[in-house]
């Protein structure tokens, strides 16, 4: 099993462009995540999502979209990105959302908004 | 109100001895899950050991233990004979038990293991 995986790995854009992150997961989890982490700050959850066709806002969630068409993707879209969207992007998935439900994360996506 | 609370500055430990690594948390909920990750300079995440609120005895994993002590809302971290691997980013997480609550991290601490 892959796990948790994310495309790209690694990707600049320019103000004003916009990107896909897509993730994709094969351990048949219902919940998936998107974080991004920035120096200082921890992880902060932008969307998630709590089955196939559902999303829901996290703590930062302005400026950015999601999609969850099919249960083992998550799409997290940037219409218009701006500078300060530079950040380290995680997704993540989990079997439940009990306390005790680990989260899975992927490799992550190093974003750079020039 | 910042619900979990790293404040140690970058921590150094020698090679072989233990390390504690500070974790303090906030919550009404008096049913939720203590996380540990490790972030080494790749940057992937990886879970280190969980410590549920309910849970009679410390969290146990290899070489990693959770301290953790309700009333204080105290969730240590403790890495015995560290190893030059050791060194990373620790951060500490919280999730509560309610429906649809996120996962909530600390700030991280950073762990360096000197030879």
């Amino acid at each position: 099993n892959a796990g948790v995986t994310q495309t790209p790995k690694f990707r600049v854009l320019k103000t004003g462009q916009s990107m896909t992150l897509l993730c994709a997961q094969d351990m048949n989890h219902e919940y998936m995540y998107w974080y991004r982490q920035d120096p200082g700050m921890g992880l902060r959850l932008i969307h998630y999502s709590v089955g196939e066709g559902t999303t829901a806002k996290g703590e930062v969630p302005d400026g950015y979209n999601v999609s969850r068409l099919k249960k083992q993707n998550f799409l997290l879209g940037l219409e218009s990105a701006a500078p300060s969207q530079t950040s380290v992007y995680f997704c993540a998935s989990s079997q439940g959302l009990a306390a005790y439900n680990e989260q899975f994360f992927g490799p992550g996506t190093r974003l750079t908004v020039l | 109100a910042q619900k979990i609370t790293q404040t140690q500055p970058g921590m150094f430990v020698q090679e072989k001895e233990a390390v504690t690594l500070d974790c303090t948390y906030d919550t009404s909920d008096p049913s939720y899950g203590l996380f540990w990750y490790k972030q080494p300079s790749s940057g992937e995440m990886i879970f280190l050991i969980y410590q549920g609120s309910y849970d009679q005895q410390n969290a146990t994993e290899g070489r990693y233990s959770l301290n953790f002590q309700k009333a204080r809302k105290s969730a240590n971290l403790v890495i015995s004979a560290s190893q030059l691997g050791d060194s990373a980013m620790y951060f500490c997480a919280m999730r509560e038990g309610r429906a649809n609550s996120k996962l909530t991290f600390g700030k991280g601490i950073t762990l360096s293991v000197r030879p």
